[in-house]
C-alpha cells in the first residue's frame, strides 16, 4: 500500500516567521494529496488540497508544492500566528476511497 | 446542521468486552470512514464504506467489524476487546473519493 513520510515530526517557529513541512509519497499512481489541521483535543480539519494536475495552490497565508517526479509535496504557512499552533497531517490516494496519512507535525508559533 | 457526530465521547472496557462505536451524519455524503488515531502514528483507516450497501477493509481492519446500516450511519464493532484497541477513533464522511473528508468529534477508547 501507500507509504506517505513526513518531516519535521515537531517545528518551533517564531510568530511571523514561516514554517514548512514535507511529506513523500511511495506510490507514483497517487493523485490526490490533502493537508489536515488538527488542534489540541478537536477533530482533524482539511486546510488545502492539490490534485497531481496542478504544482502549486495557495490560500491566503498558506500554499502547497508538489513534486510529482520527485513524490514529495510540502505545506508551507507564511506570516505564522499564534493560531497556527496545531498538529499538521499530510496525506496521499490514488484513485479510490483510502487515504493513507503521514505521522504528523506538531507545530508551535512562539510569541 | 449536526455535521458528523459519534457516540459515546469516551469508553472504558475490560479486556474481552465487546461495543459498537456510533457514526451519523446528516450532510447527506455517500462515503464513510472509520480512523484510528495513535500517538506518533497518524491516522489510520480501520473500514469504509463507499456508498450505502457497500463496506471495505482499510489499511487496519482486523478486530474489527462495521455496518452501513443506512446513508446517515455507520457502525464499528469491537467483538472482543484488547488494550492494542486503546485509541482515539475518528469517524469521516465525504461526497465522494477525493473529496474532504469530514470529521466527527471522535471517540476516546481505553482497553484495560
Amino acid at each position: 500500500g501507500e507509504n506517505v513520510e513526513q518531516h519535521p515530526s515537531t517545528l518551533s517557529v517564531q510568530e511571523g516567521d514561516s514554517a514548512v513541512i514535507k511529506c513523500t509519497y511511495s506510490d507514483s499512481a497517487s493523485n490526490y494529496f490533502p493537508w489536515y489541521k488538527q488542534e489540541l483535543g478537536k477533530r482533524p480539519q482539511l486546510i488545502i488540497d492539490i490534485r497531481s494536475n496542478v504544482g502549486e495552490k495557495k490560500d491566503q497565508r498558506i500554499a502547497v508544492t508538489l513534486n510529482k517526479t520527485a513524490k514529495h509535496f510540502s505545506l508551507h504557512i507564511t506570516e505564522t500566528q499564534p493560531e497556527d499552533s496545531a498538529v499538521y497531517f499530510c496525506a496521499a490516494s490514488k484513485n479510490d476511497y483510502k487515504l493513507s496519512f503521514g505521522a504528523g507535525t506538531t507545530v508551535t508559533v512562539r510569541a | 446542521n449536526a455535521g458528523v457526530t459519534q457516540t459515546p465521547k469516551f469508553q472504558v472496557l475490560k479486556t474481552g468486552q465487546s461495543m459498537t462505536l456510533q457514526c451519523a451524519q446528516d450532510m447527506n455524503h455517500n462515503s464513510m470512514y472509520w480512523y484510528r488515531q495513535d500517538p506518533g502514528m497518524g491516522l489510520r483507516l480501520i473500514y469504509y464504506s463507499a456508498s450505502e450497501g457497500t463496506t471495505d477493509k482499510g489499511e487496519v481492519p482486523n478486530g474489527y467489524n462495521v455496518s452501513r446500516l443506512n446513508k446517515r450511519e455507520f457502525s464499528l464493532r469491537l467483538e472482543s476487546a484488547a488494550p492494542s484497541q486503546t485509541s482515539v477513533y475518528f469517524c469521516a464522511t465525504s461526497l465522494a473519493y477525493r473529496e474532504t473528508q469530514y470529521f466527527g468529534p471522535g471517540t476516546r477508547l481505553l482497553v484495560l
